[in-house]
């Protein structure tokens, strides 16, 4: 089983809309949650840690479950300029980071 | 954040030959990477490049086939060996920024076609 999984979709969306997906991963010891967006030919980003309590970033908002292990995304007001490839990653000890293969996530027209 | 280049950007190279990639950071950071990513696929860690010792390497790399160099807190190069049309991919450094919640930035990458 792999340590991070991600659904890899793709999520088609249309502009305007939410979307949301989620990341499990299996080490119940991982203290640290991020996600990154990925676009095409180009290097991750960070795009936000995830907080126990759960964060806000303007339109993005980031849960973390770990009773269930998993993390989550949530998009509101999709814009067009959302679209990439959105990677999950897990950070059991310092520098100890595990990836997701990306959820890719298409806003459409 | 950390601004991070990488040299060369990309690069065709020829089966057999070897090939150096540069990482400069703009700062000097403790914790350096190399990652590969494959087509398609999401990003494996190579190895930890160590200031003043020898590379970490993850299972499956070994230091034959990528010698790392780390002179220094801002600096840091890997070789990718002996290449085969495998190893075609685009190479990242990275560090990690220590404060609070401990984040990973990433270079630009090197992209790699191996004929």
């Amino acid at each position: 089983r792999k340590e991070v999984e991600q659904d890899p979709g793709p999520f088609n969306v249309p502009e305007g809309a939410t979307v949301a997906f989620n990341c499990t991963y299996s080490n119940s010891a991982s203290q640290s949650f991020f996600w990154y967006r990925q676009d095409c030919r180009k290097e991750p980003k960070l795009l936000m840690s995830v907080y126990s309590s759960g964060n806000e970033d303007g339109r993005f908002t980031a849960q973390l479950n770990r009773a269930s292990q998993y993390i989550s995304l949530l998009i509101r007001d999709s814009k067009l300029s959302d679209s990439a490839t959105y990677l999950c990653v897990v950070a059991r000890s310092w520098g100890k980071f595990q990836f997701g293969a990306g959820t890719q996530v298409v806003v459409t027209p | 954040s950390a601004v991070i280049s990488q040299k060369p950007s990309r690069d065709i190279c020829q089966r057999g030959t070897s090939l150096t990639i540069q990482c400069q950071v703009d700062s000097q950071v403790t914790m350096m990477f190399w990652y590969r990513q494959q087509p398609g696929q999401s990003l494996t860690l190579i190895a930890t490049a160590n200031q003043g010792s020898e590379a970490t390497y993850e299972s499956g790399f070994v230091i034959d086939k990528f010698p790392i160099s780390r002179p220094n807190l801002t600096f840091s190069t890997l070789t990718v060996s002996n290449m085969s049309p495998e190893d075609s991919s685009i190479y990242l450094c990275s560090v990690v920024l220590a404060g609070g919640v401990e984040t990973q930035y990433f270079g630009p990458g090197t992209r790699l076609l191996v004929l």
